[in-house]
């Protein structure tokens, strides 16, 4: 049973580009999250969708931040225009309600 | 807002003692707790969820307790081997049914 799928593992980018996140959720789970990791500020939801929907983004950090499910078995965390500060790992997980949440292995990104 | 305190940031303890690690949590009631666990380089693997009706639950030789008047959960792992070495992230519903909130994590080392 293939887990959630993200790519790339790692991205290094320079300041200013544009860098997109990928994720596949398991199949049959609605619900898909995007977290962002850092050591500092540890494990936060960035924003979440239910049935493709998106239902809580107040953890987006900013305007330059968007993400996108077009459908049920793919979403895309944008960011543009990257800045250093976005260096993290950014986690996407999928659940059934009220279930617990599977991760993939994350996206490990540097912005330079 | 919800604030999660892990007790500490680091526990060492020798092989074949009990790891207990705690969560602490204010300004909040979750109808649920969940226990992840976390290596390098991984996304964090679900564990055990707890519900507010209940004050234990067991798997193999993992235990939580929840003590909502406390607001406190408890997770010890008996008969601690080195494999047991990872950070192990608590985590509490939000408001919405299933997103996250997540504590800071407990990296754990079980000393041979």
């Amino acid at each position: 049973d293939a887990g959630v799928i993200q790519s790339p593992r790692h991205e290094v980018t320079e300041m200013g580009q544009e860098v997109t996140l990928r994720c596949k959720p398991i199949s049959g789970h609605d619900y898909l999250f995007w977290y962002r990791q850092t050591m500092m500020r540890g494990l936060e939801l960035l924003i979440y969708f239910n049935n493709n929907v998106p239902i809580d983004d107040s953890g987006m950090p900013e305007d330059r931040f968007s993400a996108k499910m077009p459908n049920a078995s793919f979403s895309t965390l944008k960011i543009q225009p990257s800045e250093p500060r976005d260096s993290a790992v950014y986690f996407c997980a999928s659940s059934r309600f009220e279930q617990p949440q599977h991760f993939g292995d994350g996206t490990r990104l540097s912005i330079l | 807002s919800q604030k999660i305190e892990q007790n500490s940031e680091a526990l060492n303890i020798q092989e074949g003692k009990t790891a207990t690690l705690t969560c602490n949590y204010t300004n909040y009631s979750p109808a649920y707790l969940q226990w992840y666990r976390q290596d390098p380089g991984r996304g964090p693997v679900f564990l055990l969820l707890i519900r507010e009706n209940e004050k234990e639950k067991r798997k193999e030789r993992l235990k939580v307790t929840f003590d909502t008047t406390l607001k406190q959960s408890l997770f010890h792992i008996t008969a601690s081997q080195p494999a047991d070495s990872a950070t192990y992230l608590c985590a509490l519903v939000g408001g919405g049914a299933n997103n996250l909130f997540f504590g800071t994590g407990t990296r754990l080392t079980v000393i041979p």
